[in-house]
């Protein structure tokens, strides 16, 4: 009965290499969301996707590139990954257009870049 | 621009006592403003939110907070602290400015120590 589901909890791999994070919620909402929490546990939004249109972009690399399928998935693919990059990922969803949404966040992705 | 503030990293209570875990904002407009928990390794749960309404909110696992618009203040509190109480606490608030489509910003985080 898993609500936001990442893949894989931990991530290590090498500068320069490439790597994608899955995310996938299966509580209906229309909004998904990726946050970067750094080594201080400090949250910033990265994306926002509303029904596969991509809504919030935040001042982040173009080397990090999200994909939404459907309204159920926000996959994050990250090119030539850089040390900077180490840091928790966490999906997260929600109804989009209700304020009083909150967000269902997954466990998170630990990426150590070495 | 819109911001939270926590203005404590660490609170330290001793288990019995009450608690109370500081969080001011700043917002332009109404302030749409939430209580996540993060425990080891996981990510954030929802504890309570305040959206319009009693300035008391009740949330999980006991957790209540009060919204002081004077203040611009919405404080975490819980009468009776229990050592499973121990975790990362975030305040957040709405960012209203993207045609009104979610996005939290949120405070710095607060660790809260119980002890035995």
């Amino acid at each position: 009965d898993t609500a936001v589901s990442q893949t894989p909890k931990y991530l290590v791999t090498q500068m320069g290499n490439d790597k994608s994070i899955k995310c996938e919620q299966n509580l209906g909402h229309d909004t998904m969301y990726w946050y970067k929490q750094d080594s201080k546990k400090f949250l910033k939004i990265m994306f926002s996707y509303n029904n596969k249109e991509l809504i919030i972009n935040e001042t982040v690399p173009n080397r990090f590139s999200p994909k939404s399928p459907d309204k159920a998935h926000l996959n994050l693919h990250i090119n030539s990954l850089e040390l900077g990059d180490s840091a928790v990922y966490f999906c997260a969803s929600s109804h989009g257009g209700r304020i009083n949404s909150p967000l269902h966040f997954g466990n998170g992705t630990r990426l150590t870049v070495t | 621009a819109q911001s939270v503030a926590q203005p404590e990293d660490q609170v330290n209570v001793a288990e019995g006592n009450p608690l109370t875990v500081k969080c001011t904002y700043s917002v332009s407009g109404n302030p749409y403003l939430f209580w996540y928990v993060q425990y080891p390794n996981r990510g954030l749960q929802f504890l309570l939110k305040y959206i319009t309404g009693d300035n008391l909110v009740k949330g999980s696992y006991g957790f209540e907070a009060e919204f002081n618009k004077s203040q611009t203040s919405f404080h975490l509190k819980k009468p009776s602290a229990l050592v499973s109480d121990s975790a990362l606490y975030f305040c957040a608030v709405r960012d209203m400015r993207n045609g009104g489509y979610n996005k939290l910003i949120f405070g710095a985080g607060t660790r809260l120590a119980v002890h035995p």
